[in-house]
């Protein structure tokens, strides 16, 4: 299995509250997203980063930030936590960012916000 | 980002051949054709790609349609482990892949 883990695996935050998820690999891959699922949405790419200090918005990063200082770790941040954002958050990560490359992703943080 | 299309569910009875079918109508030369499966409760897991020839793997085959169109994920002989929701993704190299809603399969005992 692929070195990722999530941290951490479960969280329950007061709406308004910073919440930051921490992806860790240690498999010195150079790309690392994060995706949240919802019921009936599948999982939907929020950031990822295509090097340290390199990182771009997925298709809902609205209330996201990210932060990549090092190769090992993606940090995902919600400045003030809503309702809405009450969800799964999965960490992937793939040695390229070519279509020839597979990517590994880890087990989950389960966000519930109040 | 090319988008792919697939049933909600399907069902199969174990120890028989299942075949999960995905279509891409507007793929390109470049589009490389994924699939992953999510088991209860984990993560996403990679199952095989391919980009023109079929391709098998310890875990399953995937064979392409010649124009590419469409694609088969196919599991020789489906057990109760298999039970997951399947995902067909294209990725090019834009440096981001997207995920659909997937299949469900149900294995039957």
């Amino acid at each position: 299995d692929a070195g990722i883990t999530q941290s951490p695996r479960h969280k329950v935050t007061e709406t308004g509250t910073p919440v930051t998820l921490r992806c860790h690999q240690t498999e010195n891959h150079r790309y690392m997203y994060w995706y949240r699922q919802d019921p009936g949405h599948g999982l939907r790419l929020i950031h990822y980063s295509y090097g340290v200090k390199d990182t771009d918005k997925g298709e809902v990063s609205d209330g996201y930030s990210v932060s990549r200082s090092k190769t090992e770790d993606f940090l995902l941040t919600l400045e003030s936590a809503t309702s809405s954002q009450t969800s799964v958050y999965f960490c992937a990560i793939s040695e390229l960012g070519t279509g020839n490359t597979e990517a590994f992703f880890g087990q989950g943080t389960r966000l519930t916000v109040v | 980002d090319a988008k792919t299309t697939q049933p909600n569910s399907m069902e199969s009875n174990e120890e028989e051949p299942v075949h999960l079918p995905c279509n891409h109508s507007t793929i390109s030369g470049t589009d490389y054709i994924h699939w992953y499966r999510q088991l209860p409760s984990q993560g996403p897991e990679y199952v095989i790609h391919g980009l023109t020839s079929n391709v098998n793997n310890r875990m399953a085959s995937l064979a392409i349609a010649e124009d590419r169109k469409s694609s088969t994920l196919i599991l020789h002989r489906a057990t109760l482990r298999d039970a997951a929701v399947y995902y067909c993704i294209l990725r090019d190299t834009g440096n981001q892949f997207y995920f659909g809603t997937g299949t469900s399969l149900t294995v039957i005992p």
